[in-house]
């Protein structure tokens, strides 16, 4: 089975443009997570959607950070502008939270630098 | 609240040591424990979990039993390899909320 997908693997980009990262997540889970790892931090949980609606988005940094889940099968995080201090790895998890036993599954994540 | 409280790393082990890793955790209900792993470049994957009291989850030689008295849920592995060096995470699911501990590196040396 196809385990979570993001794309891109990797991202370089100046500071100020626009970055999309991408996920697919497991087919038939109904919640999405999108993280945010430095050395700094550790693992942040940026947002939390469930069944498509955005649950929890305590943890966005700013308004620069935008993330959408337009259906069951694709969601985007986008940040507008970007800025050198958003240079991390952000990683998409997927579950089915209904059921207690369920972990959340990552993908591989997105490592991005901005110059 | 809910939360996890790992051992502070880095942690360093001759190859064949015993290993633990301490985790402990805050709930406001009955959650599930998991323990996950983070290779180099990898995203975290799922290790083992047990989703009530005394519950042992266990998997690639790693254990850890689900102890509700002491609200724990330590790692261990009897012999470790070069080849378990890697981050680990604690992790707990209560409702509908995860929430990750911070992580201890282990690097296993020859």
């Amino acid at each position: 089975d196809a385990g979570v997908i993001q794309s891109p693997r990797h991202e370089v980009t100046e500071m100020g443009q626009e970055v999309t990262l991408r996920c697919k997540p497991i087919s038939g889970h109904n919640s999405l997570f999108w993280y945010r790892q430095t050395m700094m931090r550790g693992l942040e949980l940026l947002i939390y959607f469930n069944n498509n609606v955005p649950i929890d988005d305590s943890g966005m940094p700013e308004d620069r950070f935008s993330a959408k889940m337009p259906n069951a099968s694709f969601s985007t995080l986008k940040i507008q502008p970007s800025e050198p201090r958003d240079s991390a790895v952000y990683f998409c998890a997927s579950s089915f939270v209904e059921w207690s036993n369920q972990p959340q599954h990552f993908g591989d994540g997105t490592r991005l630098s901005i110059l | 609240g809910n939360s996890v409280t790992q051992m502070e790393g880095p942690v360093t082990l001759s190859e064949e040591a015993f290993l633990t890793i301490n985790c402990t955790y805050t709930a406001t209900g009955y959650p599930s424990l998991f323990w996950y792993v983070q290779y180099p470049g990898e995203g975290l994957q799922l290790l083992l979990k047990a989703t009530k009291a005394d519950d042992k989850g266990s998997n690639k030689g790693f254990e850890a039993t689900y102890r509700k008295e002491t609200t724990s849920f330590h790692l261990e592995k009897g012999s470790v390899q070069v080849s378990d060096s890697a981050v680990y995470f604690c992790a707990l699911k209560i409702g509908n909320q995860f929430y990750f501990g911070t992580g201890t590196s282990l690097t296993v040396i020859p």
